[in-house]
């Protein structure tokens, strides 16, 4: 089983709506992962966690707050979002970060956020 | 930092082989993957290299060459599913640890 779900698949929210995003595997991966995705474009990173901690932040904005609840749970929390921040969110995993030659990030089916 | 290039489009043939490449500037380089993602889908692996040399998966290969900074995916027999885009991604270290980017990404049309 190499399936990553995300819920929901689309939303549509107001700039000041509270969301969020979930992510969830059960491969028993440690590592999670928040992309974004703009049309034509590919996935940028926004979040790492392993372990259920945050390894990685890139620099974005705080409107987007991730959580990592247990090893199998990834949320990102929206709050007062631009509507350029309208796109495909992807959430991945992997066994571990990368440290060995061969881990390789799943992905999930994305949701597709747009902010009026 | 990283810097990754790859051809914006590329079309083909039914039945043709293709060759994608990709090229990189990365510091710790620690591998580097190709992944398939058709429009509106989420990308899906196709190969991982951290070797030079060639690896085959059925109608997929690729190639890395870490001395030029160079990879391509080969894809042979062609077929109209292949239509989508394909991404190349490296993995290396920098100051602030792990990263993982991925590149423009190349949108391959396959014609009849």
């Amino acid at each position: 089983d190499t399936e990553v779900t995300q819920t929901p698949k689309h939303l549509v929210m107001g700039m000041t709506n509270k969301k969020s995003l979930k992510c969830e595997q059960h491969m028993g991966h440690r590592a999670m992962y928040w992309y974004k995705q703009k049309a034509k474009k590919p996935p940028e990173l926004m979040f790492v966690y392993s372990y259920e901690k945050l390894s990685i932040n890139e620099s974005v904005p705080s409107r987007f707050s991730p959580e990592c609840p247990n090893s199998s749970l990834l949320n990102l929390h929206l709050h007062a979002l631009q509507p350029e921040d309208s796109a495909l969110y992807l959430c991945a995993s992997s066994q571990d970060l990368g440290l060995k030659s061969t881990d390789t990030q799943y992905f999930g089916p994305g949701t597709r956020l747009t902010v009026l | 930092g990283q810097n990754i290039d790859q051809p914006t489009e590329m079309t083909a043939t039914e039945g043709a082989i293709v060759q994608i490449n990709c090229t990189y500037q990365t510091s710790g380089f620690n591998g580097l993957f190709w992944y398939q993602q058709h429009a509106g889908e989420a990308p899906t692996f196709l190969s991982y290299n951290v070797l030079d040399g060639l690896e085959e998966k059925g109608r997929f290969s690729s190639f890395l060459s870490r001395s030029k900074g160079y990879s391509y995916l080969l894809l042979k027999e062609l077929q109209m599913k292949d239509s989508a885009s394909y991404l190349c991604a490296v993995r290396g270290f920098d100051n602030y640890g792990q990263n993982f980017v991925f590149g423009p990404g190349t949108r391959l049309s396959v014609l009849p």
